[in-house]
């Protein structure tokens, strides 16, 4: 089966700039969830699409915002760049909306803001 | 609200030695509790998984046991390798539909041959 899959793998973007990343879920999983991690930090959940409509966020503001298509594949938008954007982002599928599911990660878009 | 306190890394240990990382929680209701591995430049992996109290998960020779009377989920190998040489997370998810987890900050595993 194939794993999760995420775009680009590295980016960097100016301060003010937009930004948007993909990911592939699973084959079968409906449910994708994004997540931030600093350099050295666990990650931060931002926020997790289950059938196509967002249904969980995390702390962050509303410059970050997210599609889910009818394959269950996703999108993190991030508007207005600030330096503090500089993370990793990760993407994380699931079979279903169930808190027994486990998560699978892609390796993360790695993204730098100047 | 649910919280993963786990121990500072980093930890550095030499090939076939013991490794104990300690994570606790708190949390109302049944959580499920997760150690996941981040090797260097990949995503993270799940390693072992525990849903019910007095669980044990295991995974790779990793073991960890859901404790509920003292809020701990500790990650143990009895023998470690070089290749074990990775970041190891602790997390948690409430109870409830949202898919959520709550992370400690990680604990940076090396082992040296």
């Amino acid at each position: 089966e194939t794993g999760v899959t995420q775009s680009p793998t590295h980016l960097i973007k100016t301060r003010g700039q937009q930004v948007t990343l993909r990911c592939s879920s699973q084959s079968g999983h409906n449910t994708v969830s994004w997540y931030q991690q600093a350099l050295g930090q666990g990650p931060q959940f931002i926020f997790q699409y289950y059938r196509e409509e967002e249904n969980g966020r995390g702390n962050f503001p509303p410059r970050f915002s997210g599609l889910q298509f009818p394959n269950y594949s996703s999108e993190l938008n991030v508007n207005a760049l600030e330096l503090d954007d500089s993370a990793l982002y990760l993407c994380a599928s699931s079979l279903q909306q169930g808190y027994n599911s486990p998560l699978h990660f892609g390796n993360g878009t790695r993204l730098t803001v100047t | 609200g649910n919280s993963v306190t786990q121990m500072e890394g980093p930890v550095t240990l030499s090939e076939e030695a013991f490794l104990t990382i300690n994570c606790t929680y708190t949390a109302t209701g049944y959580p499920s509790l997760f150690w996941y591995v981040q090797y260097p430049g990949e995503g993270l992996q799940l390693l072992l998984k525990a849903t019910k109290a007095d669980d044990k998960g295991s995974n790779k020779g990793f073991e960890a046991t859901y404790r509920k009377e003292t809020t701990s989920f500790h990650l143990e190998k009895g023998s470690v390798q070089v290749s074990d040489s990775a970041v190891y997370f602790c997390a948690l998810r409430g109870d409830g539909n949202n898919r959520k987890l709550i992370w400690g900050l990680g604990t940076s595993l090396a082992v040296n041959p």
